[in-house]
């Protein structure tokens, strides 16, 4: 089980342009959860699939933010007209969906935008 | 809106020295309470969960912690550090039957010589 799996590991970007992170669920778990880390907002919880469909988008910037799953192996998170207070380890989490379920993290991708 | 509190941002102990990383939640019913540690440029990893139950969850590596609810704490503790938990420590707060995890702002543990 090689784990939850996020590619790029790093990203750079310039200011304007897009961002798209990938997220491979662990095999046979259900729900997957996006968060946001940096060092002055701590980690923030950005969305969350169970099933493929979206059930909670509540920390989703409104603007320039979007992410989907459209199968039960990957989630992508988009990001368009990057800004620098973009710049942040974007993780994602895996689950087996069941109430109370352990997270278990992927290593981050690092998103850096000039 | 549950949340957690994680006071001290910094920990310095002594190796073989005891432990204990500090967490308050707020939550207006009954908390699902997590410990998570995360290594340099890894992932978080989950020590130890509670669930409604005992109060004392034990966990990996020798890590334990109790959950309080007079004192809206959930403290994690261990006896004996080793250099290898040098790491950051993050609290999470869940609500029952829902598997969104809201963390706290996390403690660098640093273990000296």
């Amino acid at each position: 089980n090689a784990g939850v799996i996020q590619t790029p590991r790093h990203k750079v970007t310039g200011k304007g342009q897009e961002a798209t992170l990938w997220c491979e669920p662990i095999s046979g778990h259900s729900a997957v959860f996006w968060y946001r880390q940096t060092i002055v907002q701590g980690l923030e919880f950005l969305t969350y699939f169970r099933n493929q469909a979206p059930i909670d988008d509540s920390g989703m910037p409104k603007e320039r933010f979007s992410a989907q799953m459209p199968n039960q192996s990957h989630s992508t998170l988009k990001i368009q007209s990057t800004q620098p207070q973009d710049s942040a380890v974007y993780l994602c989490a895996s689950s087996l969906g069941l109430s109370q379920n352990t997270l278990y993290f992927g290593a981050g991708t690092r998103l850096s935008v000039l | 809106a549950q949340s957690v509190t994680q006071p001290d941002a910094r920990v310095t102990v002594s190796e073989g020295a005891s432990l204990q990383l500090r967490c308050k939640y707020s939550y207006f019913g009954t908390p699902y309470l997590f410990w998570y540690v995360q290594y340099p440029r890894q992932g978080l990893q989950l020590l130890l969960k509670y669930y409604p139950g005992d109060p004392v969850v034990q966990g990996v590596n020798g890590f334990e912690a109790e959950f309080s609810k007079s004192n809206s704490s959930f403290h994690l503790r261990k006896a004996s550090v080793h250099w290898s938990d040098w790491a950051v420590y993050f609290c999470a707060v869940s609500e029952s039957n829902y598997n969104v995890l809201y963390f706290g702002s996390g403690t660098k543990l640093t273990v000296e010589p």
